[in-house]
């Protein structure tokens, strides 16, 4: 039983290439959300995700797209990177939005460096 | 879109208890309070949840008042292991987001 997994776990960009950030949950979670911390900082909630099929806006959308094609697997693209996305990024999943049993499980992180 | 609010920063010594006061106006009625713990370049971890007065596991106890705006979580006894970054987390009304606020910073001294 993995929980969260995120891939990469570190990756260095140069301004405008694009990557894919992958988190997979094993825990038949319908929500997935997807944020980013830089350092010293909070979490703010970039995607997130109610069930497969479903994606929605967070606080710090510009520059990111999202898919849940499948329940255990949401995705972070970054289409054309910019200095400003350096960041660590976490990806956590949940039971339920905040009832009983609806905690955040997270990922490791994925720290991202653009150049 | 109100956040939770938390001081930012609060310094401890070991053995002491360390009550930490998250205010959430806003919370949405069937939602439930949580609080993470994080360390330095890991995700934050569960520490406790709750929906009204009082719950306790073994690390440890969040007291939550009857209007539920606003909720304590307390650490006994800490020691220098409990420095990390502590936040609050409450599902708000009419939204499916889970935004998190700044978060309070631990610092134990020996």
């Amino acid at each position: 039983n993995a929980g969260v997994t995120q891939t990469p776990k570190f990756r260095v960009l140069k301004t405008g290439q694009s990557m894919t950030l992958l988190c997979a949950q094993d825990m038949n979670h319908e929500y997935m959300y997807w944020y980013r911390q830089d350092p010293g900082m909070g979490l703010r909630l970039i995607h997130y995700s109610v069930g497969e099929g479903t994606t929605a806006k967070g606080e710090v959308p510009d520059g990111y797209n999202v898919s849940r094609l499948k329940k255990q697997n949401f995705l972070l693209g970054l289409e054309s990177a910019a200095p400003s996305q350096t960041s660590v990024y976490f990806c956590a999943s949940s039971y339920s939005r905040g009832g009983a049993g609806g905690e955040l499980f997270f990922g490791e992180g994925s720290r991202l460096t653009v150049l | 879109l109100a956040k939770t609010t938390q001081p930012i920063s609060m310094d401890s010594y070991e053995g002491q208890e360390v009550n930490i006061t998250c205010s959430h106006n806003n919370i949405a009625t069937n939602d439930y309070i949580t609080w993470y713990q994080q360390f330095p370049s890991q995700g934050p971890r569960f520490i406790i949840q709750g929906y009204k007065t009082k719950v306790t596991n073994e690390v440890a106890s969040l007291f939550i008042p009857a209007d539920r705006k606003s909720s304590t979580l307390s650490l006994p006894r800490v020691s220098l292991s409990d420095t990390a970054v502590y936040y609050c987390l409450v599902g708000l009304l009419n939204t499916d987001k889970l935004i998190f606020g700044t978060g309070t910073r631990l610092q134990v001294f020996p």
